[in-house]
């Protein structure tokens, strides 16, 4: 497999559920990123990680938590969400952090909140 | 704050009919300035980047222009499989990328 996969494409939970997002690289790169989309908004930045060190948290309920065991795998684990979290969530990659480089996206998990 | 606004928000073109979309943006220190493209239900797809005011960049129709405060995307003779969703989106201080809103694109036949 090329580029970025995420898992599952999509995922309709409870508010009380607990689920996990998962994205896997296989470009070699060493920074990987969660943004939210939103209907009508633009992609807001999550989290970033650069070298399995997390370097942002744009000011994300703690409702998301993020880990990165290795440069190429990251997970979103999702706990007592909300209606209005209810978004696309796309995972990128990028050679490392910095916002001189492109970052390379997966097609994003699609989740409801019921 | 980095900010970033695309427009207009949506355009609709006949086939061959050539037009450009804005990106307007302000940032401190600017480190890359990035075109994505978008199509329903898949991830924004890259195309271009560019670092410094005076810089272009082509592939096939499309043609990316920066200055120091905005950036076009210019299409030429736009064929209906140039419908899209087109991103832009800057790179600053930080390591995540600030995005727009994006142009909804729709080329008729």
């Amino acid at each position: 497999e090329t580029g970025v996969t995420q898992t599952p494409r999509h995922l309709v939970m409870g508010m009380t559920n607990k689920k996990s997002l998962k994205c896997e690289q296989h470009l070699g790169h060493n920074a990987m990123y969660w943004y939210k989309q939103s209907a009508k908004k633009p992609l807001e930045l999550m989290f970033v990680y650069n070298f399995k060190e997390q370097t942002e948290n744009n000011s994300v309920p703690s409702r998301f938590s993020p880990e990165c065991p290795n440069s190429s795998h990251l997970f979103l684990h999702l706990h007592t969400l909300q209606p209005e979290d209810s978004a696309l969530y796309l995972c990128a990659s990028s050679p490392t952090g910095g916002g001189d480089q492109p970052q390379h996206f997966g097609d994003g998990t699609r989740l409801s909140i019921l | 704050e980095d900010q970033v606004t695309q427009s207009p928000e949506a355009l609709r073109l006949q086939e061959g009919e050539s037009s450009s979309l804005n990106c307007s943006y302000t940032v401190s220190g600017l480190r890359g300035l990035f075109w994505y493209r978008q199509d329903p239900g898949k991830g924004p797809e890259f195309l271009f980047t560019l670092y410094s005011a005076g810089e272009e960049k082509e592939k096939e129709r499309l043609k990316a222009t920066l200055t120091k405060k905005e950036s076009f995307l210019h299409i030429t003779a736009p064929k209906p499989e140039d419908s899209a969703t087109y991103l832009c989106a800057v790179g600053g201080g930080a390591d995540g990328l600030t995005f727009g809103k994006g142009t909804h694109l729709i080329i008729q036949p």
